[in-house]
């Protein structure tokens, strides 16, 4: 399959820094999608990327659709306790099932 | 309020026991998708559903079953359980469009195989 390749695998930050994650993959996508996953729940979208370039916000958090297609990232400012989980990237796929595939996610500690 | 409801929540079967997760969604939605996810590897589709009535493989389908006999339920069967097979499983449901927000996720079943 095409896999999308994240990293960090885990990231330990102080609570107001600033954190940052990628994807990427060797195929060119039509849409980038970011889901927050908490303990416990299934994951939530918190952005989706449709145009090439798109830069998108949501609060805190940032995310762009790179300019080859092939990769995107993920920025979330002045980190709070609360920004704990499993960040993870996705693409819907082309075919008529319109599954999601997903990196295998950016697990995030918030240190007080 | 509306959304995917996945029952059981938690479950410990033995090796070789057979279950059956429930995905249950009240949203009209066309299509619905099995997932397991693994520490360090992301959610993987098992099977998913396009309509009532079909069903088709996943990336991750041997040893599981589906069936979508009514447009709200997509049940996941385990015919012979094996340790393999522990995971936390979410079922996803999504009108079918372009727009990556029409994705439901339930809360997961947690399963253990011992």
């Amino acid at each position: 399959g095409q896999q999308l390749n994240q990293s960090p695998q885990s990231m330990f930050i102080q609570e107001g820094e600033d954190v940052s994650m990628n994807c990427t993959s060797s195929s060119i996508f039509n849409t980038w999608l970011w889901y927050k996953q908490e303990p416990g729940e299934g994951p939530v979208l918190l952005i989706a990327l449709y145009k090439a370039g798109e830069l998108t916000s949501n609060g805190r958090l940032t995310a762009q659709f790179g300019i080859t297609r092939k990769d995107s990232f993920l920025n979330i400012s002045a980190s709070i306790p609360s920004d704990v989980g499993i960040y993870f990237c996705a693409r819907i796929s082309s075919g008529s099932a319109r599954q999601l595939t997903f990196g295998s996610g950016t697990q995030l500690t918030v240190l007080p | 309020n509306a959304g995917v409801t996945q029952t059981p929540k938690f479950r410990v079967l033995k090796t070789g026991q057979s279950m059956t997760l429930l995905c249950a969604q009240d949203m009209n939605h066309e299509y619905m998708y099995w997932y397991r996810q693994d520490p360090g590897m992301g959610l993987r589709l098992i099977h998913y559903s396009v309509g009532e009535g079909t069903t088709a493989k996943g990336e991750v389908p041997d040893g599981y079953n589906v069936s979508r006999l009514k447009k709200q339920n997509f049940l996941l069967g385990l015919e012979s359980a094996a340790p393999s097979q522990t995971s936390v499983y979410f079922c996803a449901s999504t009108h079918g469009g372009a727009a990556g927000y029409g994705y439901t996720f339930g809360s997961g079943t947690r399963l253990t195989v011992v």
